[in-house]
């Protein structure tokens, strides 16, 4: 079945690091892809997504693209902030049904 | 590792039904639970989140009186559709927020799909 593999954390970087949190995904069809980020003590909102291949998520400076030929959907961001500590999910979403991925915590530290 | 664990899979009933969905924490406590409503390649949508012992609070949109709720333990939430209709057919995900061993994190159920004829 569907599945998403995502890169184990927890990452810690500095200020102004950057960022790349691997996602790999295994799905039968043309699924669409998602990161979602949760904050300390929120629930989960979307951050960016992609529905089709080559296309590039993007949002508060985060970036991924659905990449068909690796199967993959990483995050990047190329200058975090400590704001940006969270617990960030890959996500897939086919004809069927959505899977997760066990999600990476990120601490940025000033 | 945790697991969150959601039954029925998927349950097919009659409209006008009433169908209660459960969701379970199994091997943490889950101060928090969420529930989520998902359709074909689109992103989740919050529904409600519940608080062990408490009322759900639930997103703008969504009738309490319709999804109704219950968080009675800390391993248990379920989620009632009541008088379900064609267009409450979705895909419905929980997930559960707790301490493990690792600190506070979050598990997401496995979905349950409901189809109403």
């Amino acid at each position: 079945g569907d599945s998403v593999t995502q890169m184990e954390g927890p990452v810690t970087l500095s200020e102004e690091a950057f960022l790349t949190i691997n996602c790999t995904y295994t799905a039968t069809g043309y699924p669409s892809l998602f990161w979602y980020v949760q904050y300390p003590g929120e629930g989960l909102q979307l951050l960016l997504k992609a529905t089709k291949a080559d296309d590039k998520g993007s949002n508060k400076g985060f970036e991924a693209t659905y990449r068909k030929e690796t199967t993959s959907f990483h995050l990047e961001k190329g200058s975090v902030q400590v704001s940006d500590s969270a617990v960030y999910f890959c996500a897939l979403s086919g004809d069927n049904d959505m899977r997760f991925g066990a999600g990476t915590r990120l601490t940025v530290k000033p | 590792g945790a697991v969150v664990s959601q039954h029925p899979s998927w349950v097919i009933c009659k409209s006008g039904t009433s169908v209660k969905i459960e969701c379970r924490s199994l091997d943490f406590q889950a101060t928090t639970m969420f529930w989520y409503r998902q359709f074909p390649k689109q992103s989740l949508m919050l529904m409600a989140t519940s608080n062990e012992g408490s009322k759900a609070t639930y997103e703008q949109g969504v009738e309490k009186d319709k999804f109704l709720i219950n968080h009675a333990s800390l391993t248990l939430s379920t989620l009632t559709v009541t008088s379900a209709h064609p267009e409450d057919s979705s895909f419905y995900i929980c997930s559960a927020r707790g301490r493990t061993g690792g600190g506070e994190t979050q598990y997401f159920g496995p979905g349950t799909r409901l189809l109403v004829l």
